[in-house]
């Protein structure tokens, strides 16, 4: 079955700088790649995702690319600010009514 | 638009109470429904799945269960609570997606 690793588990930045986190999945067939944002105390929030019938989605300042070849995507996200600070988690998922397959977290701090 | 609504917010139990967590989605009609738990700074563990009324999936064996009485209806059971079964509890819909709920803290003492 799919297996999915999330790296790195805490990333620390500057304010202002850019973030990456990056996954990578096991089964050639997972064609949905989403990340969601947790905040304290919530229950996590999709913010992009990505299909593998493209390579790059980006919506201002989030981005998400995908190397179907390599099985990895990654999440970038640009002028880092407070508000970024959470844990991001990744996902992959062959298509409708498939389980989401989680990666393990990525706690974001934002160093102000 | 849909909205996915669970409660209560935070809940403390004893050891050996019943648990009834509820879930539902409006907006949209024969969502998969899921339970997932959480807990405290580590990932998401799926517990229960369904893709439609009176079918339940189970990932983990455990002391809990799922029902779905209605097309938009999701709840987790247990019968007698352990102390292992606190943690922080997500009820999501979706098909590809998943959309969560805000959660249960689940405190057991």
């Amino acid at each position: 079955g799919e297996n999915v690793e999330q790296h790195p588990s805490t990333l620390s930045v500057q304010e202002g700088d850019s973030a990456v986190i990056k996954c990578t999945y096991s089964d050639s067939a997972s064609n949905y790649f989403p990340w969601y944002k947790q905040e304290l105390g919530k229950g996590p929030q999709l913010i992009i995702d990505i299909r593998s019938n493209v390579g790059e989605k980006k919506d201002q300042r989030i981005a998400v690319t995908l190397n179907k070849t390599a099985k990895h995507f990654s999440l970038h996200i640009t002028e880092t600010q407070p508000e970024d600070s959470a844990v991001y988690f990744c996902a992959a998922s062959p298509g409708s009514n498939y389980q989401l397959i989680w990666g393990a977290g990525t706690k974001l701090i934002i160093k102000p | 638009s849909q909205t996915i609504h669970q409660w209560p917010a935070t809940l403390v139990q004893p050891v050996g109470s019943p648990l009834s967590l509820e879930c539902t989605v409006e907006g949209t009609s024969n969502p998969n429904l899921y339970w997932y738990r959480q807990a405290a700074g580590r990932g998401l563990q799926l517990l229960f799945y369904s893709v439609g009324i009176g079918q339940i999936s189970s990932e983990v064996p455990q002391n809990l269960s799922a029902s779905r009485p209605q097309d938009r209806q999701f709840i987790l059971s247990s019968k007698k609570l352990l102390l292992s079964d606190s943690g922080f509890y997500l009820c999501a819909w979706g098909r590809t997606e998943a959309f969560f709920g805000q959660g249960t803290r689940l405190t057991v003492v």
